[in-house]
């Protein structure tokens, strides 16, 4: 059975540090991969999608970055934290084509980034 | 843009009664629609979805209803209970193959005892 691992499950950062956030999928192959942000109070916004490995697209100007090294990884950085990034993480995964007929994403269990 | 709108950002409901959280959307090119349940600190779980080639589709206590001149879906839950109490969020798909789904700002259900 497929899987989805993100982690950590909390981080508090100081403004100005980095970020590494990591989210990895097993049981499947060459599948698509999601970062949203689901701030305080509002919906789930999407940053970056993956359709390969080294194919990110950015949804939206910001701070962040993400990178696909491998086929089931993906990481959400940043060079320098603000304020403003912090927020509920959310890795996604969905398979090729069918994902949206059948169960669209499955969710890692997602990170609460609190910057200070 | 926003292009999937969920106007009520909370709903309050009796034990048993029917719950019904409401979604409109603006681009006629979304192919399907779904809905997600997410509790405090978890990521959001899979509902149920509908096809814009349907106008209903029912799972169990749930059943979602969408109505494309419109441009409005919504979900019923009946008979809900205190267990559905959660964020729901409404999401579409826009057909390409970056599975992309774009979701509304979420409404919180509350199912009282």
């Amino acid at each position: 059975s497929q899987t989805i691992h993100q982690w950590p499950a909390t981080l508090v950062q100081p403004v100005g540090s980095p970020l590494s956030l990591e989210c990895t999928v097993e049981g499947t192959s060459n599948p698509n991969l999601y970062w949203y942000r689901q701030a305080a109070g509002r919906g789930l916004q999407l940053l970056f999608y993956s359709v390969g490995i080294g194919q990110i697209s950015s949804e939206v100007p910001q701070n962040l970055s993400a990178s696909r090294p491998q086929d089931r990884q993906f990481i959400l950085s940043s060079k320098k934290l603000l304020l403003s990034d912090s927020g509920f993480y959310l890795c996604a995964w969905s398979v090729k084509g069918a994902g949206a007929a059948n169960y669209g994403y499955t969710f890692g269990s997602g990170t609460r980034l609190t910057v200070v | 843009d926003q292009q999937v709108k969920q106007n009520s950002p909370s709903l309050s409901v009796q034990e048993g009664r029917i719950s019904i959280l409401n979604c409109d959307y603006t681009n006629s090119m979304f192919d399907y629609f779904l809905w997600y349940k997410k509790y405090p600190a978890e990521g959001p779980t899979f509902l149920i979805s509908i096809s814009s080639i349907k106008d209903k589709n029912e799972d169990g206590r749930f059943t979602v209803f969408l109505n494309k001149s419109a441009k409005h879906l919504s979900l019923h839950i009946v008979p809900s209970q205190p267990g559905d109490s959660a964020v729901y969020f409404c999401a579409a798909s826009v057909p390409s193959n970056t599975g992309k789904l774009i979701f509304g700002q979420g409404t919180t259900l509350q199912v009282k005892p």
